[in-house]
């Protein structure tokens, strides 16, 4: 089982839309998560890090179940930029990041 | 502030072959990190430095050496290239490697070994 798991879709919803992103992990003893985007043949880039309580970010929402070992990403009133391949990441006390694959995101006019 | 610069930013290998991949950041972050990237995958961690003088190995480190000299530079030498080296790799750079760190990543080396 791949230490990061998401959904790699496609996921296609018109703009407006709401769209959620779920990632597992298998580490328990995992320490940080983050969600980085990755536009279409460029660098990942960091959109916002994830805490126990979540977090909100304008349109954007984290949020990290520990006890299910689950990360979520919720973007509401979808625009035509959001479109993305979103990465789950978990960073852990070694200093090591693991990636999941991916889920790509594509918004539809 | 350039960031974190990559060069090339494509190169085609035959098998066999030797190269370096160019990383530098001007940021004077202490952890640098290589990862490829490959279809379906994720990234995965090649090869990491937490300061000058001091690597480590990542998930995939056959087939790679990195060297740290200064704080800024951080190359990948592909020793002989095979074709399942064939990937986009990815330089990264952050302040200390915490895991609150963010990365910062460069535009990324598109390889192909034939």
């Amino acid at each position: 089982r791949k230490e990061v798991e998401q959904d790699p879709g496609p996921f296609n919803v018109p703009e407006g839309a709401t769209v959620a992103f779920n990632c597992t992990y298998s580490n328990s003893a995992s320490q940080s998560f983050f969600w980085y985007r990755q536009d279409c043949r460029k660098e990942p880039k960091l959109l916002m890090s994830v805490y126990s309580s979540g977090n909100e970010d304008g349109r954007f929402t984290a949020q990290l179940n520990r006890a299910s070992q689950y990360i979520s990403l919720l973007i509401r009133d979808s625009k035509l930029s959001d479109s993305a391949t979103y990465l789950c990441v978990r960073g852990d006390s070694a200093r090591q990041l693991t990636f999941g694959s991916g889920t790509q995101l594509t918004v539809l006019p | 502030n350039a960031g974190v610069t990559q060069t090339p930013k494509f190169q085609v290998l035959k098998t066999g072959q030797s190269m370096t991949l160019q990383c530098a950041q001007d940021m004077n972050h202490e952890y640098m990190s290589w990862y490829r990237q490959d279809p379906g995958m994720g990234l995965r961690l090649i090869h990491y430095s937490v300061g000058a003088g001091i690597t480590d190995q990542g998930e995939v480190p056959n087939g790679y050496n990195v060297s740290r000299s200064t704080t800024e530079d951080f190359p990948l030498r592909l020793l002989s290239a095979a074709p399942s080296q064939t990937s986009v790799y990815f330089c990264a750079s952050s302040y200390s490697g915490a895991y609150t760190d963010t990365q910062y990543f460069g535009p990324g080396t598109r390889l192909t070994v034939l």
